[in-house]
């Protein structure tokens, strides 16, 4: 059964801090997408990245970056969080560019 | 960007009843696809229809694109409890890699 995994279901961070969250994917997709999802305003891309080391800003990379050193693993740095960046953040990947994405079950995360 | 607007924003049925909920989009797609979320998980692929295609069944599921009019259709039939979740169409961009999902409708089916 495919699967996509988050390090975090919840996590609670203060301003400033650097946070990262992993996102690791067993099915050897090539393309991995960060969204954050806030009521209202639905699932917004953050970045994506369609290789290994190969990376694109998606709608709202501002206060973001990330790094995809394997295949399987795509990861999310908040550099210095902040308040306005507490939101719930999904991964997913897919094999094949527009089709099917496959969803982590996301990471609420809290920025006191 | 999003392309896909969701109609409802909410929808409250009962067990049995049939749910319809359609989605707008503004340029050109290869495909669409509907995507249910149950609260507070990740989102679950329902169906993909392509460009090409006007009607597309899945078990309970049925859905409907129009590239004339730019709008697809989910409809759930004989509604479950179970099926309470949102549901969001996404369309592919521009950029070929990654979808546009619309804000989602809430769908609440009480027994």
């Amino acid at each position: 059964d495919v699967k996509v995994t988050q390090s975090s279901r919840y996590l609670v961070k203060r301003t400033g801090e650097k946070v990262f969250l992993e996102c690791v994917q067993d099915m050897d997709h090539e393309n991995m997408f960060w969204y954050r999802q806030d009521p209202g305003l639905g699932l917004r891309l953050i970045y994506f990245s369609y290789d290994v080391k190969m990376k694109e800003k998606g709608d709202i990379p501002e206060g973001y970056s990330v790094s995809r050193e394997k295949k399987e693993r795509f990861s999310l740095i908040l550099e210095s969080a902040s308040t306005n960046q507490t939101s719930m953040y999904l991964c997913a990947s897919s094999l094949r560019v527009g089709h099917e994405q496959f969803f982590g079950p996301g990471t609420r995360l809290t920025v006191l | 960007s999003q392309q896909g607007e969701e109609d409802p924003q909410a929808l409250s049925i009962q067990e049995g009843e049939n749910a319809t909920m359609n989605c707008s989009y503004k340029t050109s797609i290869n495909n669409l696809q509907w995507y249910r979320q149950n609260s507070g998980r990740g989102l679950v692929h329902l169906i993909l229809i392509r460009s090409n295609e006007r009607e597309k069944h899945s078990g309970r599921l049925r859905v409907t694109l129009d590239t004339s009019k730019k709008s697809s259709s989910l409809l759930i039939t004989a509604s479950r409890a179970a099926d309470t979740a949102s549901y969001f169409c996404a369309t592919d961009s521009n950029s070929g890699y990654a979808l546009n999902f619309g804000k989602g409708t809430s769908l609440l089916v009480t027994p």
